[in-house]
């Protein structure tokens, strides 16, 4: 069974730092790209950034550019998302999902951003 | 960057309708789009890859139509689980981009 288990969320200062962590479990974590997607409380889904199998690529939202940094760990089937410079606008559920994204995600992670 | 727009932002029926949501890209995407089912408090779940393609396990009452800058997806006849608001999402250049979601709700 697939299983994607995020972890890592929280309540952050504004400018703070919280890496986010996805455990994968269920299939062949270094063959499938990865992605994240958050949603601001009562908002649409937001595409966050995307990693190649083999971590030699990715791409994120102009949003996060140079604040957020995602990367995965194939030998112990882990994609994380490291946030610094945090900001109220990032407060959101912080969804993994496999793909671009496709048929699995994560139950989502909380980040909360404020003083 | 590619916007998503669909319409319309939410729409009432009752069980049993046919319900067709379309949403469309700011340019051509060919058919690289997919449709996303999302219950309140849940993770979403797609429902259509590929414009067209129904994701294992989706009941066939949902289906996917377009390519280019037009797309559809249609439920042939709701059902009460259905109710829930669908998100379509452009991955033919980055940022990927979602649509801002269409509310499906009980007439």
């Amino acid at each position: 069974e697939v299983q994607l288990v995020e972890s890592g969320g929280g309540l952050v200062q504004p400018g703070g730092s919280l890496r986010l962590s996805c455990a994968a479990s269920g299939f062949t974590f270094s063959t499938i790209w990865m992605t994240w997607v958050r949603q601001a409380p009562g908002k649409g889904l937001e595409w966050v950034a995307d990693i190649r199998k083999d971590g030699s690529e990715n791409h994120c939202v102009d949003s996060v550019k140079g604040r957020f940094t995602i990367s995965r760990d194939n030998a112990k089937n882990s994609l994380f998302l490291q946030m610094n410079s945090l900001r109220g606008e990032d407060t959101a559920v912080y969804y993994c999902a496999t793909g671009s994204p496709g048929g699995y995600w994560g139950q989502g992670t909380l980040v909360t951003v404020s003083s | 960057d590619i916007q998503m727009t669909q319409s319309p932002s939410s729409l009432s029926a009752s069980v049993g309708d046919r319900v067709s949501i379309t949403c469309r890209a700011s340019q051509g995407i060919r058919n690289d789009l997919g449709w996303y089912q999302q219950k309140p408090g849940k993770a979403p779940k797609r429902l259509i890859y590929a414009a067209s393609s129904l994701q294992s396990g989706v009941p066939s009452r949902f289906s996917g139509s377009g390519s280019g800058t037009e797309f559809t997806l249609t439920i042939s006849s709701l059902q009460p689980e259905d109710f829930a608001t669908y998100y379509c999402l452009q991955h033919n250049s980055y940022p990927f981009t979602f649509g801002p979601g269409t509310k499906v709700d009980i007439k």
